[in-house]
């Protein structure tokens, strides 16, 4: 049980090139996310998914896209990258039940990745 | 949207010492976790709770949601124990966190 894995753990890009990070979980959790930490601050979240085929919007999308098309991939796309895109981007796995007590468990980071846009 | 505001922003503490970490929240939420990231960079989901009081070893965590905070106790600290503590909150129980800016603890032998 590997839990949730990102790759690469580190890259850099020159302003323009695209890349996608990719990310993997093995826990069968329903909801993905991807985050950015920025240094010395709290994390903020690009785009979320709550199951294969259903994506949404963050507090900061712009500049990037994504897609669900499996429980267990959800990979994040840069396609003009941007130095303000420097960053070191997280991805999360929960489960959310359903019904009158719904509730968010497990809720799982990768390692990340670190990368530097120049 | 929902503001989450942490305090203290650092703080250091000697082997052995007690601490109290505050988490404080604009609005009313149906989600509250408490996370830990290791100096390394590696967070690790210490405690969902929306509300009550909950322990976990030297750990314990209580949220009073209709005053909108909550509070992670940290007992006979550790070096391990060194980091940052985020509070995160949620509108629904469904996820979509918004993160706080962070505890900065550093433990001291």
């Amino acid at each position: 049980n590997a839990g949730v894995t990102q790759t690469p753990k580190f890259r850099i890009l020159k302003i323009g090139q695209s890349m996608t990070l990719q990310c993997t979980q093995d826990m069968n959790h329903n909801y993905m996310y991807w985050y950015r930490q920025d240094p010395g601050m709290g994390l903020k979240l690009i785009y979320y998914s709550v199951g294969a085929g259903i994506t949404d919007k963050g507090e900061v999308p712009n500049g990037y896209n994504v897609s669900r098309s499996t429980t267990e991939d959800f990979p994040l796309r840069l396609e003009l990258a941007a130095p303000s895109q420097t960053s070191v981007y997280f991805c999360a796995s929960s489960y959310s039940s359903t019904g009158a007590n719904r509730a968010n468990y497990g809720y799982t980071f990768g390692s990340g990745t670190r990368l530097t846009v120049v | 949207g929902i503001q989450v505001e942490q305090s203290p922003p650092d703080l250091i503490l000697q082997e052995g010492a007690n601490s109290t970490l505050r988490c404080n929240f604009s609005d009313s939420v149906n989600n509250l976790q408490w996370f830990h990231q290791n100096p390394w960079g590696q967070l690790i989901n210490l405690f969902y709770i929306p509300s009550g009081t909950k322990q976990n070893g030297r750990l314990s965590a209580t949220t009073v949601a209709t005053e909108r905070y909550s509070l992670l106790y940290i007992s006979s600290s550790q070096t391990t124990d060194s980091g940052v503590y985020f509070c995160a909150v949620a509108r629904n129980q469904g996820g979509k966190l918004i993160f706080g800016q962070g505890t900065e603890l550093s433990v001291k032998p």
